[in-house]
């Protein structure tokens, strides 16, 4: 079974500042999607940034940007530049390549911004 | 706008109580799903549906059943409310069919309490 381990349960960051997010996860598939998912406090999750395995390049959207190290089942979300509305759980998913539809979720990591 | 819909944000319950909680989306979308989220175990798969009528088990379905009689609409039900229920419940959807991204819209979550 496909596991995901986030295994920082709490991190805190200073406005503008840069902050990784780490991840890591178990499979012995070569197609897969790898996901991070922003849970903000009483709102509703949403998606923040999505890595296909088999595509080399790291993903990028504005602020967000993973390392995706494939050889070392690692998965890494860069924030840049945070801002308060930054803050929130950040939970890491994967999911298996072809029809299959389930996301398997780590246990999640809150951020704080601070000023 | 994908949008889905929990029917309750927040139920209280008395154990052994038959509880419901409903999930509406109006895109379309062929899956369905069931999340528990827990703090420090994350979301935890109960139940997911492909199809009208269909589903599978996820990771933790002891307790549960799920309903799905229409495309847009997918039930949780727990026929006998235990306190280690006391959870959120989030509700997801998202396409189906080879080449889907697999990517999950999620609903705002249902706390449920029971006492």
């Amino acid at each position: 079974a496909q596991t995901v381990t986030q295994s920082q349960p709490e991190m805190s960051v200073q406005e503008a500042e840069t902050v990784t997010l780490s991840c890591t996860y178990d499979t012995s598939e070569s197609d897969y999607y790898l996901f991070w998912y922003k849970q903000p406090p009483s709102r509703q999750m949403i998606l923040v940034i999505r890595q296909e395995a088999y595509k080399q390049q790291n993903a990028t959207e504005n602020r967000f940007s993973v390392n995706f190290q494939k050889a070392a089942k690692s998965f890494s979300l860069k924030i840049s530049d945070s801002q308060l509305g930054d803050a929130a759980m950040y939970f890491c998913a994967y999911r298996r390549g072809g029809t299959a539809s389930k996301l398997t979720f780590g246990t999640g990591t809150r951020l704080q911004v601070t000023l | 706008d994908v949008k889905v819909t929990q029917s309750s944000r927040y139920l209280v319950k008395r154990t052994g109580e038959k509880v419901f909680l409903e999930c509406v989306q109006d895109m379309d979308h062929e899956n369905m799903f069931w999340y528990r989220q827990d703090p420090g175990l994350g979301l935890r798969l109960i139940y997911f549906s492909y199809d009208v009528k269909m589903k599978e088990k996820g990771d933790i379905p002891e307790g549960y059943s799920v309903s799905r009689e229409k495309k847009e609409r997918f039930s949780l039900i727990l026929e006998s409310a235990s306190t280690n229920q006391t959870s959120m419940y989030l509700c997801a959807s998202s396409l189906g069919g080879q080449g889907n991204t697999g990517e999950l819209f999620f609903g705002e979550g249902s706390r449920l309490t029971v006492l």
